[in-house]
């Protein structure tokens, strides 16, 4: 049963629009949310986070999106780069901070054309 | 700052032979993190420590695998026997001990191929 979901395994977005990754989670325990990226060969790299207090938070051209009632979340780029071209993994945890069992789902391609 | 180390990075066996693979986490970093994650799947968690302290291995196959971390840094996971259904990366990951927002630190991974 997965806790956590990206229900699009690929995204395709040309260079200086708006990338949106979606994710969705089906346990009302979660009240911290991450994103990590990862590139071929190597490990998931820390993108943004968020806490269930919030329903927004933004970093530069990342902005995180969380919409408890809904049990979602979204990541938006803009504007979208080539280097931004990666897989993006959406992450939940309980007790309020990345320490403990971070849940992952399955990860999201997303490719910026030039 | 250095970051999380691991090796091998590749490893190919046979079904029924052992493999150990190591990680060395970013120095000051109380907790680590072993994960698994299958082709087309995110990373699963199999073991935390705090340092050398075990604080969740509920996902950790304890038949076959085993972790250990004997001074609070470095750390080793161990296969034994292994099986065509390990076939997977295994991420070492650390953090900052303590409450709060800490994020997870990731290294490149040990590609383990099973046949």
């Amino acid at each position: 049963d997965q806790q956590v979901k990206q229900n699009s395994p690929s995204l395709s977005v040309q260079e200086g629009r708006i990338s949106i990754l979606n994710c969705d989670y089906t346990n009302s325990m979660f009240d911290y949310f991450l994103w990590y990226k990862k590139y071929p060969a190597e490990g998931p790299t820390f993108l943004i986070s968020i806490s269930s207090i919030k329903d927004k938070n933004e970093d530069g051209r990342f902005t995180v999106f969380l919409n408890k009632s809904a049990k979602h979340l979204s990541l938006h780029i803009v504007p979208s780069q080539p280097g931004d071209s990666a897989v993006y993994f959406c992450a939940a945890s309980e007790g309020g901070g990345s320490q403990g069992n971070l849940i992952f789902g399955k990860g999201t391609k997303l490719s910026v054309k030039p | 700052e250095a970051g999380v180390a691991q090796s091998p990075r590749y490893k190919i066996i046979e079904k029924r032979q052992s493999v150990a693979f190591w990680c060395n986490p970013i120095s000051g970093h109380a907790t680590l993190y072993w994960y698994q994650q299958i082709l087309g799947q995110g990373p699963k968690l199999l073991i935390q420590f705090q340092n050398n302290g075990v604080v969740d291995d509920s996902q950790l196959p304890k038949d076959r695998f085993s972790a250990e971390r004997l001074k609070g840094v470095d750390s080793t996971l161990k296969i034994q026997p292994a099986k065509l259904e390990d076939s997977a990366v295994y991420l070492c990951a650390s953090s900052t001990q303590g409450p709060g927002e800490g994020e997870q630190y990731f290294g490149p991974g040990t590609r383990l191929t099973v046949t």
